[in-house]
């Protein structure tokens, strides 16, 4: 079964550069997450969006903005990158399907910030 | 206090062994609940949902007491390759009708054979 992308796998930056990390949700999942998980961290929920609309926020720097894309792929926007931004992020998707709401995650992007 | 605790372990068990792992959550909000599985370096990867009363797949057995507002996890005649780290995930009503993943810290499963 399809799963979802992310790319790139591996990303390396210096501090105050851009990054921009992509995510393909599981075809038909309306609804795209990303979370930010920092080394021996659990993940931490940054931002999500509905039909291409945000529907909730969390821990997300303003330096960072995300939006989705008419073919539901999102993309994470990060800029002023700091040492502290280095870390796994994730995409989940998943169908607004009510309480349920799985989310399925993709194999993540790993930034490295020097 | 994080709103998702569990015992972060390690658990050190043989092969064959019976493990239970503890979850607790204070949000007496959360809708549904979750058991993932996350190797090193690795996504996390869904291993049961946990609804009403809880739930069996095979040897993984998942309970929920809303009450108490606790989770749990046991595994049967553990294996090699159950070693990972078991995260407890709560799913919190979010704006506009979303949901979104609460994560505890992990319970870390070491499991020699």
């Amino acid at each position: 079964a399809a799963g979802v992308i992310q790319s790139p796998r591996h990303l390396i930056k210096e501090k105050r550069e851009t990054a921009t990390l992509k995510c393909y949700p599981i075809p038909r999942h309306d609804t795209v997450y990303w979370y930010q998980q920092g080394p021996g961290q659990d993940p931490q929920f940054l931002i999500s969006f509905y039909e291409k609309m945000q529907s909730d926020k969390g821990s997300i720097p303003d330096r960072f903005s995300a939006q989705q894309f008419s073919d539901y792929h999102s993309e994470l926007n990060m800029s002023s990158l700091e040492l502290g931004d280095s870390a796994l992020y994730f995409c989940a998707s998943s169908t607004r399907g009510g309480l349920t709401d799985t989310q399925y995650f993709g194999p993540g992007t790993r930034l490295t910030v020097l | 206090r994080k709103e998702v605790e569990q015992d972060p372990g390690p658990f050190n068990v043989p092969e064959g062994a019976t493990v239970a792992f503890n979850c607790t959550y204070s949000n007496s909000a959360s809708q549904s609940f979750f058991w993932y599985r996350q190797d090193c370096r690795k996504e996390p990867k869904l291993l049961m949902s946990v609804y009403s009363s809880g739930n069996e797949d095979g040897r993984f057995t998942a309970q929920l007491n809303r009450a108490s507002q606790y989770i749990s996890l046991l595994i049967r005649d553990s294996k090699l390759s159950d070693s990972a780290t078991y995260l407890c995930v709560v799913n919190n009503p979010g704006e506009d009708s979303s949901y979104k993943l609460i994560f505890g810290s992990g319970t870390r499963l070491l499991v020699r054979p």
